[in-house]
């Protein structure tokens, strides 16, 4: 069965609003969450690194004022779209480490468009 | 610049036909590697993963890894019309759970 949960599955909403998803793991501890975003046809490029009790590290080129990252607890971290556009119509995919070493479980993504 | 390369396909194959999937990758120190199938509009769903250079198999997935020339394959025997994805490539240096992905190889196997 599923590991990771995210919400919504999708959402749809004006541009300039801002939309909250939220990855959760299921049943184990995630001290550290990642944040992937996937455009049409293209592969998954990691965004963001949650880490729970301190501040989101964020990869070069994302804009970590927009991309707001909250990881409340050792189960839920949070991505928040801030002011979105239509290019941030995405699908956001959230990941947690569980098992063998480095192996991450990805949450079943948010799509995202922002008309 | 840390990349990992797969062909992009689609490749197509009979039912029943072995395909084989391809993926090299720049970064030496990388330790750890993993395939995951990808359904349009899902996420990935992680396969295999491996970390020593050899084969290893899980049921009619088989993963090969040669460090030496940083190259890790699948192999998919008895391939199913339900096999019909897109297979992502991930890379990671042990112990950073950092992946680099490769862009997916569209896999079509025709019945």
């Amino acid at each position: 069965g599923a590991v990771v949960s995210q919400h919504p599955s999708w959402v749809i909403c004006k541009s300039g609003t801002s939309v909250k998803i939220e990855c959760r793991s299921l049943d184990f501890q995630a001290t550290t969450m990642f944040w992937y975003r996937q455009f049409p046809k293209q592969s998954l490029m990691l965004m963001a690194t949650s880490n729970e009790g301190s501040k989101a590290t964020y990869e070069q080129g994302v804009e970590k004022d927009k991309f707001l990252i909250n990881h409340a607890s050792l189960t839920l971290s949070t991505l928040t779209v801030t002011s979105a556009h239509p290019e941030d119509s995405s699908f956001y995919i959230c990941s947690a480490p569980r098992g063998g070493p480095d192996t991450q479980y990805f949450g079943p993504g948010t799509r995202l468009t922002v008309l | 610049q840390k990349e990992v390369e797969q062909n992009s396909g689609p490749l197509s194959v009979p039912e029943g036909a072995i395909a084989s999937l391809n993926c090299t990758y720049s970064d030496r120190v990388s330790q750890s590697f993993f395939w995951y199938r990808q359904y349009s509009g899902k996420s990935p769903e992680l396969i295999m993963s491996i970390y020593s250079n050899g084969d290893k198999e899980d049921g009619r997935f088989t993963a090969q890894l040669n460090k030496a020339s940083q190259y890790v394959s699948l192999l998919i025997r008895d391939s199913q019309p339900s096999d019909s994805a897109t297979y992502l490539c991930a890379v990671s240096t042990s112990g950073t759970y950092k992946y680099i992905f490769g862009t997916g190889t569209r896999l079509k196997v025709l019945a």
